[in-house]
């Protein structure tokens, strides 16, 4: 099977700007999660993607948003950039089901720059 | 809410040497999984180990195996026959069972020498 692709790879804005970074989970995957990882911050849950619904969503502003779709790709949209919205933006998919207990296979990254 | 600390933010061992890393972990869920992580430095996220907090028997994946202690809240990765291509960070990371929502250590870089 195919990985987890995301497109951009890599991706230059300045401030005020708005960015939008795609996921494409492994094939049968529901579920799709973003992760933001910095120097300073590590690495930090953002939201998951569950057959078209968010399930779960972690301390980020409302800047941050993301939708799925009906065949499981998966954006993510920031708006308003600022400075520390530079990072490495993760996608990961899981072969987890209603109950649970998936593991989280992860896309090669998009690298983020806000000038 | 889950917590992963990994306090050996460095370490260094040679080719065909055994090396340990750390984590200990913190959860009020009982059903949850840990994981093991590594990321070389094209930052690609590489699954490396997967354990079930239900399963006492501990997980071995070739030269990876981890020593869980659940009592302890203890998960630590011992990578056996070093190779250079092991070297990259490592992360350690617990999800609970309800949730694909990951919550990772800081990390240990580690470097495999000559």
């Amino acid at each position: 099977k195919a990985g987890v692709t995301q497109t951009p790879r890599y991706l230059i804005k300045t401030r005020g700007q708005q960015v939008t970074l795609s996921c494409s989970p492994i094939s049968g995957h529901r579920s799709v999660s973003w992760y933001q990882q910095t120097p300073g911050q590590g690495l930090q849950f953002l939201f998951e993607y569950f057959s078209e619904t968010q399930r779960n969503k972690g301390n980020f502003p409302g800047r941050f948003s993301g939708r799925q779709f009906s065949n499981s790709r998966s954006e993510m949209n920031v708006s308003t950039l600022e400075l520390g919205d530079s990072a490495l933006y993760l996608c990961a998919s899981s072969d987890r089901g209603l109950a649970g207990g998936g593991t989280q296979y992860f896309g090669p990254g998009t690298r983020l720059l806000v000038l | 809410a889950q917590t992963v600390t990994q306090s050996q933010p460095e370490m260094s061992v040679q080719e065909a040497e055994t090396v340990t890393l750390s984590c200990t972990y913190d959860t009020s869920e009982n059903n949850y999984y840990l994981f093991w992580y590594k990321q070389p430095p094209s930052r690609q996220m590489i699954l490396v180990i997967r354990q079930e907090a239900y399963k006492q028997q501990n997980a071995t994946e070739n030269r990876f195996s981890v020593n869980f202690q659940k009592a302890a809240k203890s998960f630590s990765l011992k990578i056996s026959d070093s190779q250079l291509g092991d070297t990259a960070m490592y992360f350690c990371a617990s999800d609970t069972g309800t949730a694909s929502k990951l919550t990772f250590g800081t990390g240990t870089r580690l470097q495999v020498t000559l």
